[in-house]
């Protein structure tokens, strides 16, 4: 089945700098790979999403990029704002109503 | 419109009883999807159903787990013989197409 790794578990940024996170995958079948943000207590909100058929996505200030050859993808959030901070998870999926795997998550504090 | 509700929001219940979740996926959704989320972990699927199909029953991590939905709307999650790892959110999803829309989960201690 698919395993999904995401990296870094933790990371730290100053406010109106750049956050990074990376994800890889192992199913060459999988096609659609969305991003997720999960607020303390909260549900997981997709936040933004990318199929195979494209290399990179952007929406304001945040964007995707998907390397599907060596089956990796990553979020890009600039200018980072105090309420960026939260969990954010990658996963990815066959697409077509199929489930999803995610990876383990990624805990961003913006420090003001 | 209503997105996805769950409920109870939060129940707790002694080691060995049953219980049941329950959740309202979106109105038009064809798929509804439970997953399980441990304090501080990620996601884990469970079980999903996608229209008349029989369920992808593969995530469910033992045969104390069970799902049904009924009319292709409303699903609840049993839980037979509740055993102390079993405490975790439960979160259930709906979809139409690829995008999947969480409900608020459902906190369950077992006790």
């Amino acid at each position: 089945g698919e395993n999904v790794e995401q990296h870094p578990s933790t990371l730290s940024v100053q406010e109106g700098d750049s956050a990074v996170i990376k994800c890889t995958y192992s199913d060459s079948a999988s096609n659609y790979f969305p991003w997720y943000k999960q607020e303390l207590g909260k549900r997981p909100q997709l936040i933004i999403d990318i199929r195979s058929n494209v290399g990179e996505k952007k929406d304001q200030r945040i964007a995707v990029t998907l390397n599907k050859t060596a089956k990796h993808f990553s979020l890009h959030i600039t200018e980072t704002q105090p309420e960026d901070s939260a969990v954010y998870f990658c996963a990815a999926s066959r697409g077509g109503n199929e489930k999803l795997t995610f990876g383990t998550g990624t805990r961003l504090t913006i420090i003001p | 419109g209503a997105g996805v509700s769950q409920s109870p929001s939060n129940k707790v219940t002694e080691k060995g009883k049953d219980v049941e979740l329950r959740c309202d996926p979106i109105s038009g959704h064809t798929a509804l999807y439970w997953y399980r989320q441990s304090l501080g972990q990620g996601l884990e699927f469970l079980i999903y159903f996608q229209g008349n199909s029989a369920p992808d029953k593969s995530g469910l991590p033992s045969d104390r787990f069970s799902a049904e939905r009924t009319g292709g709307s409303v699903s609840t999650l049993t839980i037979q013989r509740t055993q102390q790892e079993d405490s975790a959110v439960y979160l259930c999803a709906s979809s139409l197409g690829d995008e999947q829309y969480f409900g608020p989960g459902t906190r369950l201690t077992v006790t």
